[in-house]
Protein backbone atom coordinates (compact mmCIF):
# COMPACT_ATOMS: atom_id res chain seq x y z
CA UNK A 1 0.00 0.00 0.00
CA UNK A 2 1.72 3.61 -0.76
CA UNK A 3 1.01 6.34 1.56
CA UNK A 4 2.31 8.31 3.99
CA UNK A 5 2.33 6.69 8.12
CA UNK A 6 3.09 9.39 10.47
CA UNK A 7 3.52 8.15 14.04
CA UNK A 8 2.73 7.78 16.72
CA UNK A 9 -0.95 8.71 16.72
CA UNK A 10 -0.46 10.65 20.32
CA UNK A 11 2.22 11.82 21.96
CA UNK A 12 2.93 13.60 25.36
CA UNK A 13 5.58 15.65 26.04
CA UNK A 14 6.74 16.46 29.87
CA UNK A 15 8.03 20.07 30.71
CA UNK A 16 11.56 20.49 29.15
CA UNK A 17 11.60 17.70 26.62
CA UNK A 18 12.18 17.36 23.23
CA UNK A 19 10.04 14.41 21.50
CA UNK A 20 10.32 13.18 17.86
CA UNK A 21 7.36 13.00 15.48
CA UNK A 22 7.83 10.73 12.61
CA UNK A 23 6.51 11.07 8.83
CA UNK A 24 7.33 7.82 6.02
CA UNK A 25 6.03 7.90 2.80
CA UNK A 26 6.47 5.33 0.18
CA UNK A 27 5.32 7.69 -2.65
CA UNK A 28 8.68 8.55 -4.31
CA UNK A 29 8.04 11.96 -4.01
CA UNK A 30 10.46 14.57 -3.79
CA UNK A 31 8.74 17.61 -1.30
CA UNK A 32 7.34 16.88 2.51
CA UNK A 33 5.94 19.28 4.47
CA UNK A 34 5.19 19.80 7.91
CA UNK A 35 2.09 21.43 8.67
CA UNK A 36 0.53 22.37 12.43
CA UNK A 37 -3.39 22.91 13.29
CA UNK A 38 -4.74 23.91 16.05
CA UNK A 39 -9.00 24.25 16.92
CA UNK A 40 -10.07 26.06 14.63
CA UNK A 41 -7.75 27.03 12.93
CA UNK A 42 -6.35 26.49 9.27
CA UNK A 43 -3.02 24.48 8.87
CA UNK A 44 0.68 26.47 9.28
CA UNK A 45 3.10 25.72 7.46
CA UNK A 46 6.23 24.59 10.21
CA UNK A 47 8.84 23.25 7.75
CA UNK A 48 8.95 21.99 3.79
CA UNK A 49 11.83 20.32 2.25
CA UNK A 50 11.89 20.02 -1.59
CA UNK A 51 14.52 17.35 -1.81
CA UNK A 52 16.78 14.99 0.12
CA UNK A 53 19.36 16.85 2.45
CA UNK A 54 17.71 20.07 2.08
CA UNK A 55 14.98 21.69 3.98
CA UNK A 56 13.36 25.44 4.36
CA UNK A 57 11.70 27.20 7.27
CA UNK A 58 7.94 27.90 7.21
CA UNK A 59 5.69 30.47 8.73
CA UNK A 60 5.83 29.20 12.41
CA UNK A 61 9.43 27.22 12.63
CA UNK A 62 10.21 29.14 16.12
CA UNK A 63 10.92 25.57 18.31
CA UNK A 64 10.73 22.95 15.64
CA UNK A 65 13.40 21.77 14.06
CA UNK A 66 13.66 18.72 10.75
CA UNK A 67 15.79 17.00 8.96
CA UNK A 68 15.92 15.15 5.83
CA UNK A 69 18.67 12.27 5.15
CA UNK A 70 16.62 10.08 3.08
CA UNK A 71 14.15 10.45 0.47
CA UNK A 72 11.21 8.71 2.43
CA UNK A 73 11.86 10.28 6.08
CA UNK A 74 11.30 13.85 7.29
CA UNK A 75 10.69 13.94 10.93
CA UNK A 76 9.93 16.68 13.38
CA UNK A 77 11.72 17.67 16.48
CA UNK A 78 9.54 19.35 18.69
CA UNK A 79 11.84 20.92 21.11
CA UNK A 80 11.86 22.64 24.94
CA UNK A 81 12.19 26.34 23.29
CA UNK A 82 8.20 25.43 22.10
CA UNK A 83 6.38 26.78 24.57
CA UNK A 84 2.83 26.28 23.62
CA UNK A 85 3.23 22.21 21.33
CA UNK A 86 0.02 21.69 22.01
CA UNK A 87 -1.26 20.53 18.43
CA UNK A 88 -2.20 18.20 15.80
CA UNK A 89 0.20 17.62 13.45
CA UNK A 90 0.18 16.87 9.92
CA UNK A 91 2.86 15.79 7.57
CA UNK A 92 2.39 15.99 3.80
CA UNK A 93 4.29 14.92 0.23
CA UNK A 94 3.90 16.55 -2.73
CA UNK A 95 3.65 14.99 -6.30
CA UNK A 96 2.49 17.57 -9.28
CA UNK A 97 0.71 20.06 -7.46
CA UNK A 98 -1.46 18.36 -5.11
CA UNK A 99 -0.46 17.37 -1.78
CA UNK A 100 -1.05 14.03 0.23
CA UNK A 101 -1.57 14.10 4.11
CA UNK A 102 -0.57 11.47 6.62
CA UNK A 103 -3.28 10.56 9.44
CA UNK A 104 -1.34 13.10 11.84
CA UNK A 105 -0.45 13.09 15.57
CA UNK A 106 -1.97 14.58 18.48
CA UNK A 107 0.71 16.04 20.87
CA UNK A 108 -0.68 16.94 24.51
CA UNK A 109 1.40 18.27 27.60
CA UNK A 110 1.76 16.54 30.21
CA UNK B 1 -0.82 39.73 4.32
CA UNK B 2 -1.41 36.44 2.13
CA UNK B 3 -4.86 35.17 3.40
CA UNK B 4 -7.69 32.49 2.27
CA UNK B 5 -10.99 32.81 3.88
CA UNK B 6 -14.05 30.72 4.52
CA UNK B 7 -17.51 31.28 4.73
CA UNK B 8 -19.36 30.00 6.72
CA UNK B 9 -17.64 28.52 9.51
CA UNK B 10 -20.07 26.14 10.08
CA UNK B 11 -22.75 25.15 8.05
CA UNK B 12 -25.65 22.06 8.87
CA UNK B 13 -27.74 21.19 6.63
CA UNK B 14 -31.14 18.10 5.91
CA UNK B 15 -30.06 15.02 4.00
CA UNK B 16 -30.52 16.06 0.32
CA UNK B 17 -29.78 19.68 0.31
CA UNK B 18 -27.44 21.30 -2.97
CA UNK B 19 -25.03 23.10 -0.75
CA UNK B 20 -22.23 26.02 -1.60
CA UNK B 21 -18.86 26.58 0.39
CA UNK B 22 -17.36 29.54 -0.07
CA UNK B 23 -13.38 30.01 -0.15
CA UNK B 24 -11.88 33.82 -0.87
CA UNK B 25 -8.32 34.28 -1.00
CA UNK B 26 -5.65 37.82 -1.10
CA UNK B 27 -3.84 36.24 -4.47
CA UNK B 28 -5.36 37.06 -7.59
CA UNK B 29 -2.17 35.81 -9.37
CA UNK B 30 -2.50 32.27 -7.72
CA UNK B 31 -2.21 29.34 -10.48
CA UNK B 32 -4.09 26.78 -9.00
CA UNK B 33 -6.69 25.82 -5.76
CA UNK B 34 -7.31 23.05 -4.05
CA UNK B 35 -10.31 21.47 -1.95
CA UNK B 36 -9.42 19.12 0.92
CA UNK B 37 -11.69 17.02 3.30
CA UNK B 38 -11.36 16.16 6.79
CA UNK B 39 -12.63 14.02 8.81
CA UNK B 40 -12.58 14.47 12.79
CA UNK B 41 -8.84 13.54 14.20
CA UNK B 42 -7.56 12.95 11.02
CA UNK B 43 -6.06 14.08 7.92
CA UNK B 44 -6.79 16.05 5.15
CA UNK B 45 -7.96 13.88 1.71
CA UNK B 46 -7.67 16.04 -1.48
CA UNK B 47 -11.04 16.15 -3.32
CA UNK B 48 -10.45 18.43 -6.59
CA UNK B 49 -7.30 20.53 -7.81
CA UNK B 50 -8.83 23.73 -10.02
CA UNK B 51 -6.31 25.33 -12.20
CA UNK B 52 -6.31 28.97 -12.73
CA UNK B 53 -6.97 27.87 -16.39
CA UNK B 54 -9.42 26.17 -15.53
CA UNK B 55 -13.29 27.84 -14.18
CA UNK B 56 -15.00 24.43 -12.83
CA UNK B 57 -13.63 21.25 -12.16
CA UNK B 58 -16.07 18.00 -11.35
CA UNK B 59 -15.77 15.15 -9.36
CA UNK B 60 -19.30 13.15 -8.94
CA UNK B 61 -21.34 15.55 -6.96
CA UNK B 62 -18.62 17.93 -5.89
CA UNK B 63 -17.84 20.78 -8.55
CA UNK B 64 -15.40 23.71 -7.90
CA UNK B 65 -14.95 26.76 -9.36
CA UNK B 66 -12.48 28.94 -9.55
CA UNK B 67 -12.53 32.92 -9.91
CA UNK B 68 -9.18 34.56 -10.12
CA UNK B 69 -10.45 38.37 -10.57
CA UNK B 70 -13.23 38.40 -7.74
CA UNK B 71 -10.15 36.25 -5.31
CA UNK B 72 -13.29 33.33 -4.85
CA UNK B 73 -13.34 29.67 -4.86
CA UNK B 74 -16.98 27.98 -4.11
CA UNK B 75 -17.31 24.27 -3.52
CA UNK B 76 -20.87 23.21 -4.55
CA UNK B 77 -22.30 19.14 -3.10
CA UNK B 78 -25.24 17.99 -4.85
CA UNK B 79 -27.55 16.54 -3.21
CA UNK B 80 -25.98 15.96 0.18
CA UNK B 81 -25.62 12.96 2.77
CA UNK B 82 -24.60 12.40 5.98
CA UNK B 83 -22.05 10.65 4.78
CA UNK B 84 -20.56 14.21 3.54
CA UNK B 85 -20.16 15.42 7.07
CA UNK B 86 -16.45 16.94 7.73
CA UNK B 87 -14.68 19.63 7.29
CA UNK B 88 -13.79 21.33 4.00
CA UNK B 89 -10.70 23.29 3.98
CA UNK B 90 -9.22 25.21 0.92
CA UNK B 91 -5.49 25.79 0.29
CA UNK B 92 -3.62 28.32 -2.35
CA UNK B 93 0.13 28.97 -2.95
CA UNK B 94 -0.49 32.80 -2.25
CA UNK B 95 2.62 34.95 -3.09
CA UNK B 96 3.48 33.53 -6.39
CA UNK B 97 5.26 30.69 -4.80
CA UNK B 98 6.11 28.09 -7.08
CA UNK B 99 7.56 24.99 -4.04
CA UNK B 100 4.24 23.71 -3.44
CA UNK B 101 3.85 25.98 -0.04
CA UNK B 102 0.36 25.82 0.82
CA UNK B 103 -2.03 28.90 2.78
CA UNK B 104 -4.91 27.69 4.03
CA UNK B 105 -8.96 29.08 5.17
CA UNK B 106 -9.74 27.46 8.81
CA UNK B 107 -12.36 25.18 6.82
CA UNK B 108 -16.48 25.23 7.03
CA UNK B 109 -17.31 22.07 9.49
CA UNK B 110 -20.33 20.34 7.69
CA UNK B 111 -23.14 18.55 9.39
CA UNK B 112 -25.82 16.76 7.03
CA UNK B 113 -28.37 15.06 9.30
CA UNK B 114 -31.15 12.29 8.21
Amino acid sequence: DGGITQSPKYLFRKEGQNVTLSCEQNLNHDAMYWYRQDPGQGLRLIYYSQIVNDFQKGDIAEGYSVSREKKESFPLTVTSAQKNPTAFYLCASRFGETQYFGPGTRLLVL
Amino acid sequence: KQEVTQIPAALSVPEGENLVLNCSFTDSAIYNLQWFRQDPGKGLTSLLLIQSSQREQTSGRLNASLDKSSGRSTLYIAASQPGDSATYLCAAPLGGSTLGRLYFGRGTQLTVWP
